[in-house]
């Protein structure tokens, strides 16, 4: 089993509804990171979490410490939100999902 | 723009040569990471670097090195390269050395080994 997983790997949907992706940990942490990568490759990141919930825009990260759980969600999804979003967790190195490829349909 | 720059874009090189990745980190970030993305492997720490001294290390082979100058610019050196070296390798960047500092990554540089 992976210190951090994500669920789903593929997921796939039409624009305008409400996605969720989800990252389990069994790491020790100080900080939790979503990461988003185009299909160009290069990486941007969106958020860091070490408790409670943060939003940027159209996009909501929250995280459970009790529970070792972290939740990415975008509203109103559009088709520029397809990418793949990555989440790493750790108190000092980062171990890093294996992502998960969002693709939204027009 | 992350303010992370990394040179070069793309490097195709043979096996058993040495190549040579840098990274300039973004102004005031005293931390660089190096991290490795094959294609069926997602991102791989390699190891980091804290104000010239190595901080944490990896999943880094032998035969690759780095290290980190007094101008905080970062080199990784990957030496007798094999196929399955090719891969697209990150740098990223943090004013802090610990997970709780935010990351800033530069594009990566896609690495061809035939």
């Amino acid at each position: 089993k992976n210190e951090v997983e994500q669920s789903p790997q593929n997921l796939t949907a039409q624009e305008g509804e409400f996605i969720t992706i989800n990252c389990s940990y069994s790491v020790g942490i100080s900080a939790l990171h979503w990461l988003q990568q185009h299909p160009g490759g290069g990486i941007v990141s969106l958020f860091m979490l070490s408790s409670g919930k943060k939003k940027h825009g159209r996009l909501i990260a929250t995280i459970n410490i009790q529970e070792k759980h972290s939740s990415l969600h975008i509203t109103a999804s559009h088709p520029r939100d397809s990418a793949v979003y990555i989440c790493a967790a750790g108190a000092q190195k980062l171990v890093f999902g294996q992502g998960t490829r969002l693709t939204i349909n027009p | 723009d992350s303010g992370v720059t990394q040179t070069p874009k793309h490097l195709i090189t043979a096996t058993g040569q040495r190549v040579t990745l840098r990274c300039s980190p973004r102004s005031g970030d005293l931390s660089v990471y190096w991290y490795q993305q094959s294609l069926d492997q997602g991102l791989q720490f390699l190891i980091q670097y804290y104000n010239g001294e190595e901080r944490a290390k990896g999943n880094i082979l032998e035969r690759f090195s780095a290290q980190q100058f007094p101008d905080l610019h970062s080199e990784l050196n990957l030496s007798s390269l094999e196929l399955g070296d090719s891969a697209l390798y990150f740098c990223a960047s943090s004013v802090g050395w610990a997970a709780d500092s935010p990351l800033h990554f530069g594009n990566g540089t896609r690495l061809t080994v035939t």
